[in-house]
């Protein structure tokens, strides 16, 4: 059973637009929600992360929003460019288990020029 | 500053053969460590994680077993691979007081 649903699976925006990715989950014993960001060939990189007691959290043109009442939260990338090309997963960590993340599937982007 | 090490970096293996990967981190001590699996176009699936040494809990039942010889190395292994263990191996830890969990930069397996 999927406990981080994520969409959508793949996702083209052209450079300068804004890309959103949108997952949700149905547990409420998740206490962290960190996103990954993962290049061909690498290992996933943590690009942002957010608790749920907070509504929205930024860093440069990554923003988190979080909807806790709707158990949704989204990544927006502002101003996308070539380099964001890449996977991205959302992931929830439930405290009680020893640090395990549940991920979703994965968002693959792909920002034109 | 902690880092993580896994190689090969690459494997190309017959059906039937044995696989060992390894993992080790530096810098820190006490990690959690986790073994996930990518296949292609797919999400991560976690395989197995510890919390110590000698302590290993699964995920998924399946013909690979993982081994924590010492605090700080984590070693993925199978005694006869199948075609569906091909894929990307990834290995992660976190320090137990922080959620984040940091990932190396995974081994590709292809299995022939």
């Amino acid at each position: 059973q999927q406990q981080v649903k994520q969409s959508p699976q793949s996702l083209i925006v052209q450079k300068g637009g804004i890309s959103i990715i949108n997952c949700a989950y149905e547990n409420t014993a998740f206490d962290y929600f960190p996103w990954y960001q993962q290049f061909p060939g690498k290992g996933p990189a943590l690009l942002i992360a957010i608790r749920p007691d907070v509504s929205e959290k930024k860093e440069g043109r990554f923003t988190i929003s979080f909807n806790k009442s709707a158990k949704q939260f989204s990544l927006h990338i502002m101003d996308s460019q070539p380099g964001d090309s890449a996977t991205y997963f959302c992931a929830a960590h439930r405290g009680s288990t020893l640090g395990r993340l549940y991920f979703g599937r994965g968002t693959q982007l792909t920002v034109w020029p | 500053s902690q880092t993580i090490h896994q190689w090969p970096a690459t494997l190309v293996q017959p059906v039937g053969s044995p696989l060992s990967l390894e993992c080790t981190v530096e810098g820190t001590s006490n990690p959690n460590l986790y073994w996930y699996r990518q296949a292609a176009g797919r999400g991560l699936q976690l395989l197995f994680y510890s919390v110590g040494i000698g302590q290993i809990s699964s995920e998924v039942p399946q013909n690979l077993s993982a081994s924590r010889p010492q605090d700080r190395q984590f070693i993925l292994s199978s005694k006869k691979l199948l075609l569906s263990d091909s894929g990307f191996y990834l290995c992660a830890w976190r320090t137990p007081s922080i959620n984040i969990q940091y990932f190396g930069a995974g081994t590709r397996l292809s299995v022939l």
